[in-house]
């Protein structure tokens, strides 16, 4: 109940793709979705969150889908580039809890 | 604005001896958090802190780990003895406050335990 499932694990994709990663919950109580970027010998750093209340968010080149009735969230890439490549995760938390559950991570390469 | 900071960065130790790190937030944050990241895993919180309180450590080993956050500001965070399991990177992060506030990770704690 307290999972989040990511997928895919890795992914590459051309410069100007655009990446599609996905996750998916099953905590209904569930009311925070962010989505965190990690470097290589960095921490994770939040790049979108999204609520439930609507089913889209934009910020830049980043868009985060939700759709609250398939449990379901996705992270888009608009015209990627060679510095997007990183890990990125995926996370939920309920607003009592604020603990942020993290799904698997996907490692995302961009080729130029 | 500085950001979290975390030492020693890397730590290789034996099985069986302890450990310590160490992280001091960003000024002001009331809230701090310890996360174990396994390779290829997502952060799995540890212990979460209210200034000087634990509000959730339901996840954290206590049979071998301990943390304790001096004064509201820096934390530590023990494994004694520690096991081969335990090799990952050990993250700190801090935020304003409650609720909803967005945590910034510092760089991490890279241990290997041999």
């Amino acid at each position: 109940q307290q999972q989040v499932k990511q997928s895919p694990q890795s992914l590459i994709v051309q410069k100007g793709g655009i990446p599609i990663i996905n996750c998916a919950y099953e905590n209904t109580a569930f009311d925070y979705f962010p989505w965190y970027q990690q470097f290589p010998g960095k921490g994770p750093a939040l790049l979108i969150a999204i609520r439930p209340d609507v089913s889209e968010k934009k910020e830049g080149r980043f868009t985060i889908s939700f759709n609250k009735s398939a449990k379901q969230f996705s992270l888009h890439i608009m015209d990627s580039q060679p510095g997007d490549s990183a890990t990125y995760f995926c996370a939920a938390s309920t607003l009592g809890a604020q603990k942020l559950v993290f799904g698997q991570g996907t490692r995302l390469t961009i080729n130029p | 604005e500085a950001g979290v900071a975390q030492s020693p960065r890397y730590k290789i130790i034996e099985k069986r001896q302890s450990v310590a790190f160490w992280c001091n937030p960003i000024s002001g944050h009331a809230t701090l958090y310890w996360y174990q990241q396994i390779l290829g895993q997502g952060p799995k919180l540890l212990i979460q802190f209210q200034n000087n309180g634990v509000v959730d450590d339901s996840q954290l080993p206590k049979d071998r780990f301990s943390a304790e956050r001096l004064k509201g500001v820096d934390s530590t965070l023990k494994i004694q003895p520690a096991k081969l399991e335990d090799s990952a990177v050990y993250l700190c992060a801090s935020s304003l406050d409650f609720p909803r506030e967005t945590q910034y990770f510092g760089p991490g704690t890279r241990l290997l335990v041999l």
